[in-house]
């Protein structure tokens, strides 16, 4: 079975602060995909990343980096500097890669940062 | 390109009523999928569609049908409603590639009531 856990609800920093928002998966898949969508205050999903189960490199963009490693099955996600509009619900997803592509997704992490 | 795009944005229904919920894409996208968000939940998927004139059951699909009678539009509708089918409706699209979850591209997003 496939499963994402995030296991915070909410967390609350101040701006300039760093943050990571962790991410834990479950799959028997040797093959899979992950996600991370942001869901601010207006309510759309946004994409920010997708990275398959071959890569384990880490990606940065700007403030946002992640972490993945398959030894402990996490896809973690740092946002450095944190500023007020990162305030968002973040969803991390999985993925399979020999089914018709839904996504399995985590219940969210509500993060709000204060000025 | 406009994305993909939903229609209505809000609704209001009493137990009952039906309504059809519209998602239109115009990235030529062959999957397309209807999610349900709830609170703490994160998204659940409804069904889903892996091009024109198909459809197949996710997660959670009682209480609701699809219909993909032409590729850029993707219809949910709910035959009888009722209170626990109040929720925020998203619909997504993404390309078909063989043996990859592809990105999903997220619709902005229905807001549905029922009385």
């Amino acid at each position: 079975a496939q499963k994402v856990t995030q296991a915070q609800t909410e967390i609350s920093v101040v701006e300039k602060e760093d943050v990571t928002l962790d991410c834990v998966y479950e799959t028997r898949d040797t093959t899979y995909y992950l996600f991370w969508y942001k869901q601010p205050p207006s309510g759309e999903l946004v994409f920010l990343i997708r990275r398959n189960s071959f890569d384990e490199q880490n990606e940065i963009s700007g403030r946002y980096s992640w972490n993945f490693q398959k030894s402990t099955s996490s896809f973690n996600f740092t946002i450095t500097a944190s500023q007020v509009v990162d305030s968002a619900v973040y969803f991390c997803a999985l993925g399979r890669g020999s089914t018709l592509g839904r996504l399995y997704f985590g219940r969210g992490t509500q993060l709000t940062v204060w000025p | 390109n406009a994305g993909v795009t939903q229609t209505p944005k809000f609704r209001v229904l009493k137990t009952g009523q039906s309504m059809t919920l519209l998602c239109a894409q115009d990235m030529n996208h062959e999957y397309m999928y209807w999610y349900r968000q709830d609170p703490g939940m994160g998204l659940r998927l409804i069904h889903y569609s892996v091009g024109e004139g198909t459809t197949a059951k996710g997660e959670v699909p009682d209480g609701y049908n699809v219909s993909r009678l032409k590729k850029q539009n993707f219809l949910l509708g709910l035959e009888s409603a009722a209170p626990s089918q109040t929720s925020v409706y998203f619909c997504a699209s993404s390309e078909d590639r063989q043996g990859a979850t592809d990105t999903q591209y997220f619709g902005p997003g229905t807001r549905l009531t029922v009385l």
